[in-house]
């Protein structure tokens, strides 16, 4: 089985200023590791995903991930957040043997203030 | 292309009602997914669907109940509605290999008094 655990429940940021969502995870075997969006009052969308190669994947709207495998974490960075990315980041992860069922964290709320 | 689509948006229901949740999706992908969501618990998912006709528990699937007799619908129904059921309820669709991504539809939520 699997699991992740979000660091911070919450993380407030000005804008322009760079954020760091941390995401652990706890597996046996390979696994998928992703991260979604929520915005208010939305579902959630994909912002990036690590599968295999390069442990520094780039998502949508400036945000990358960089996954290490020694201290089995996929913390997501965005270097000067705007207004706009105030919203809930969860992290989630898959095995690789086992089809289509995510497991999530908790969820981090970033909130954005000028 | 519409995606995910849920109804209804919001509802109440008193202890013991029950009510099915609409999940459509025009993406014709074979797998889908009820979540629901509670405060600072993440998501959890409730049960699965792999194409019409099979679906599975997930971890969650304890007072709710499935359907899919086609590609594009996988309705979520509540018997005997309880207060621990107040939850947001997403759905989602996937295209079913093992790296794909889920697209989620913009969620339901209940409330139960």
């Amino acid at each position: 089985a699997q699991s992740v655990t979000q660091l911070d429940s919450q993380v407030p940021v000005f804008e322009e200023a760079p954020v760091e969502l941390r995401c652990n995870y706890s597996s046996s075997v390979s696994v998928y590791l992703f991260w979604y969006v929520q915005y208010p009052n939305q579902g959630l969308q994909l912002l990036l995903k690590y599968l295999s190669g390069s442990t520094l994947v780039k998502g949508i709207n400036g945000f990358e991930a960089e996954f290490n495998k020694s201290q089995t974490s996929f913390h997501l960075r965005k270097p000067s957040v705007h207004i706009s990315d105030t919203a809930e980041y969860f992290c989630a992860v898959r095995a690789t043997d086992s089809w289509g069922k995510l497991q999530f964290g908790a969820g981090t709320q970033v909130v954005v203030t000028p | 292309n519409a995606g995910v689509t849920q109804t209804p948006k919001f509802r109440i229901l008193k202890i013991g009602q029950s009510m099915t949740l609409q999940c459509t999706q025009d993406m014709n992908h074979n797998y889908m997914y009820w979540y629901r969501q509670d405060p600072g618990m993440g998501l959890k998912l409730i049960y699965y669907s792999v194409g019409a006709g099979i679906t599975d528990k997930g971890e969650v699937p304890n007072g709710y109940n499935v359907s899919r007799s086609t590609t594009e619908d996988f309705p979520l129904r509540l018997e005997l509605a309880a207060p621990s059921q107040t939850s947001v309820y997403f759905c989602a669709a996937s295209g079913g290999d093992l790296t794909d991504t889920q697209y989620f539809g913009p969620g339901t939520r209940l409330t139960v008094l």
